[in-house]
């Protein structure tokens, strides 16, 4: 089954601890996104990448990094610099680089910081 | 900076009740998607629009883009239990950003 997966689900650290979530997606897409989603709110564009080895800031991208070494894979860390990082952090991917196509999204991680 | 706004935030229906949720920007758009999050789950794509004035049709679902494509909206007819979770629409403005709105929370009571 072609898709998207995050891991893991859940996830506990405690606070100044960086911490790295894992994003992997087998649909051939070329670009892929990281969003954070806080309760009751809608989704914010941390940082977005259309490319292998090319990443671009959304609109939260303080205190995160990302790498895109691979086409399949897009791993977000939630450095110590990250003010309030407890939240719900979507990836997605979406077909082709130029225009922002449909976003499909994975199953997401939940991270709670002590 | 560039807002979509959604109304109303939340909203309880009662199954058999329809639904509408209204996105709003601030700015002309060129197509706008809907999504749609169960509750603990993630958001999956229901549609896009990209015509000015575009109606588009899913079953008991209706979706509208505005003439002048800063506005759509989204109604369900006769709301069932399966309908409950947030409903999302995102835009993609003149940058080529995808730009999600706030959300309207449907819950609806059998």
């Amino acid at each position: 089954d072609g898709g998207i997966t995050q891991s893991p689900k859940y996830l506990f650290r405690k606070e100044g601890q960086n911490v790295t979530l894992s994003c992997e997606q087998n649909l051939n897409h070329d670009a892929m996104y990281w969003y954070r989603q806080d309760p009751g709110q809608g989704l914010r564009l941390i940082y977005y990448s259309q490319i292998v080895n090319d990443f671009q800031k959304g609109d939260i991208a303080e205190g995160y990094s990302v790498s895109r070494e691979k086409k399949e894979s897009f791993p977000l860390t939630v450095t110590s610099a990250q003010k309030n990082p407890t939240a719900f952090y979507l990836c997605a991917s979406s077909i082709g680089n130029r225009v922002v196509g449909t976003q499909y999204f994975g199953p997401g991680t939940r991270l709670t910081v002590l | 900076g560039q807002q979509v706004m959604q109304i109303p935030q939340y909203q309880h229906v009662q199954e058999g009740e329809d639904f509408t949720t209204y996105c709003n920007s601030s700015t002309t758009l060129s197509n706008i998607q809907w999504y749609k999050q169960r509750p603990g789950g993630h958001p999956v794509f229901l549609i896009q629009l990209v015509k000015s004035g575009e109606v588009k049709k899913q079953k008991r679902l209706t979706f509208q883009f505005g003439e002048a494509k800063k506005n759509s909206s989204l109604h369900i007819t006769a709301t069932q239990t399966t309908d409950v979770g947030t409903y999302f629409c995102a835009g993609i403005d003149a940058t080529n950003k995808l730009i999600f709105g706030t959300g309207t929370l449907l819950a609806v009571q059998p």
